[in-house]
């Protein structure tokens, strides 16, 4: 299965913009990359994913490296509501694609 | 909608004994998955279904079993409880949704066993 590398915790100041890295350097052609997160005592959360091209949507951005051997979440102006565990996931393909394996994650603490 | 819904919220079980966690959804979502998260850790995926009548393992199914009899209800069942078994369960569902899986999860429910 193809693994993705987080730092595990980030500190931002609020209003400022947050980039949060993912390694995953043995990501095969057809892996997803999907970000998750996971508010105190809540269920995750989708915020964003993508395969190849950058994507933007309410929450979020995800820019993607061209090897896609890694990838970056970015919030543009952090909020206090963001302070969360940001997880980096790929899909794996196997069986019927449903297999997300989530790891540790990234502890972001946004400071008023 | 009520999304994805948990029962019950907490449980507190003696070692050897048995338990179900309903998870529902009313979404009309194809999938469905259990997952654990231990403290510090990230989720694990235990069992999952593509379908009503399908269940499958996911990373960690042993001491688990489920059941999907009908399309919006998942089933967890515990036969015989551990103390390796105290964590929250988490149940999700999705949709196929822009090329990927994008997973509605539901609020959890703590197990504790003694």
């Amino acid at each position: 299965d193809a693994k993705t590398t987080q730092p595990n915790s980030m500190e931002s100041n609020e209003e400022e913009p947050v980039h949060l890295p993912c390694n995953h350097s043995t990501i095969s052609g057809t892996d997803y990359i999907h970000w998750y997160r996971q508010l105190p005592s809540q269920g995750p959360e989708y915020v964003i994913h993508g395969l190849t091209s950058n994507v933007n949507n309410r929450m979020a951005s995800l820019a993607i490296a061209e090897d896609r051997k890694s990838s970056t979440l970015i919030l543009h102006r952090a909020t206090l509501r963001d302070a969360a565990v940001y997880y980096c996931i790929l899909r794996d393909v196997d069986n019927y694609g449903q297999n997300f394996v989530f790891g540790p994650g990234t502890r972001l603490s946004v400071l008023p | 909608n009520a999304g994805v819904t948990q029962t019950p919220k907490f449980r507190v079980l003696k070692t050897g004994q048995s338990m179900t966690l309903l998870c529902a959804q009313d979404m009309n979502h194809e999938y469905m998955y259990w997952y654990r998260q231990d403290p510090g850790m990230g989720l694990r995926l235990i069992h999952y279904s593509v379908g009503e009548g399908t269940t499958a393992k996911g990373e960690v199914p042993d001491g688990y079993n489920v059941s999907r009899l009908k399309k919006q209800n998942f089933l967890l069942g515990l036969e015989s409880a551990a103390p390796s078994q105290t964590s929250v369960y988490f149940c999700a569902s999705s949709i196929l949704a822009g090329g990927s899986y994008e997973q509605f999860f539901g609020p959890g429910t703590r197990l504790t066993v003694l």
